[in-house]
């Protein structure tokens, strides 16, 4: 299957802080990346989806001027934890779906676990 | 609005004790019908797709089968390494990529 790759596996910062969580495709192009917040025990929750090219759109109830997200290339999406608060720890994966494929499979990454003090 | 539930919240087998999960959907449109495992701390893998009423699919000791309101995770004989959570998640396919997850299934498999 198509590999996604996040970058950091793990992070622990101050409140007050930014701090940037890195998805990429490995072996496929992605025009559409979707960043999930999973709180333990709980499903994954559907943040926002990032698009390659133009805005980001978000659920409802996620601040866009606190989650910044970034499509920089067909192959990488940015999510920005600003002035990050310990309400924001929780654990972010991205997903991308590999348009070559013949069902549109969306393929997640690792996840990065986010731990603010 | 699609809606996508799972049953049950959790589940321990004996390890060979055969059972089913259970994924029941309400998703206008369903294009595809998805389930993934996921261990503690880390991403979703995916399993299987499916995309017609009667489709299944079989993968080692799991295999996924659709009707048009549900569907269903058979695994055979588990072993202790089957243990995860079970995500099912639906796809209409209405102009974007988006997924509708339920809630999953712990699956604890005792030796």
């Amino acid at each position: 299957g198509a590999v996604v790759s996040q970058h950091p596996s793990w992070v622990i910062c101050k409140s007050g802080t930014s701090v940037k969580i890195e998805c990429r495709s490995l072996d496929f192009q992605a025009t559409t990346m979707f960043w999930y917040r999973q709180f333990p025990k709980q499903s994954l929750m559907l943040m926002a989806t990032s698009n390659e090219g133009s805005k980001a759109t978000y659920e409802q109830g996620v601040e866009k001027d606190k989650f910044l997200i970034n499509h920089a290339s067909l192959t990488l999406s940015t999510l920005t934890v600003t002035s990050a608060h310990p309400e924001d720890s929780s654990f972010y994966i991205c997903s991308a779906p590999n348009r070559q494929g013949p069902y549109n499979e969306q393929f997640f990454g690792p996840g990065t676990r986010l731990t603010v003090l | 609005e699609d809606q996508v539930t799972q049953s049950p919240e959790a589940l321990r087998l004996q390890e060979g004790e055969s059972s089913s999960l259970n994924c029941s959907y309400t998703v206008s449109g369903l294009r595809g019908l998805f389930w993934y495992r996921q261990d503690p701390g880390k991403g979703p893998e995916f399993l299987f797709t499916l995309y017609s009423a009667g489709e299944e699919k079989e993968k080692e000791r799991l295999k996924a089968t659709l009707t048009k309101k549900e569907s269903f995770l058979h695994i055979t004989a588990p072993k202790p390494e089957d243990s995860a959570t079970y995500l099912c998640a639906g796809y209409s396919g209405a102009g974007s990529y988006q997924l509708t997850f339920g809630k999953g299934t712990k699956l604890s498999v005792i030796p």
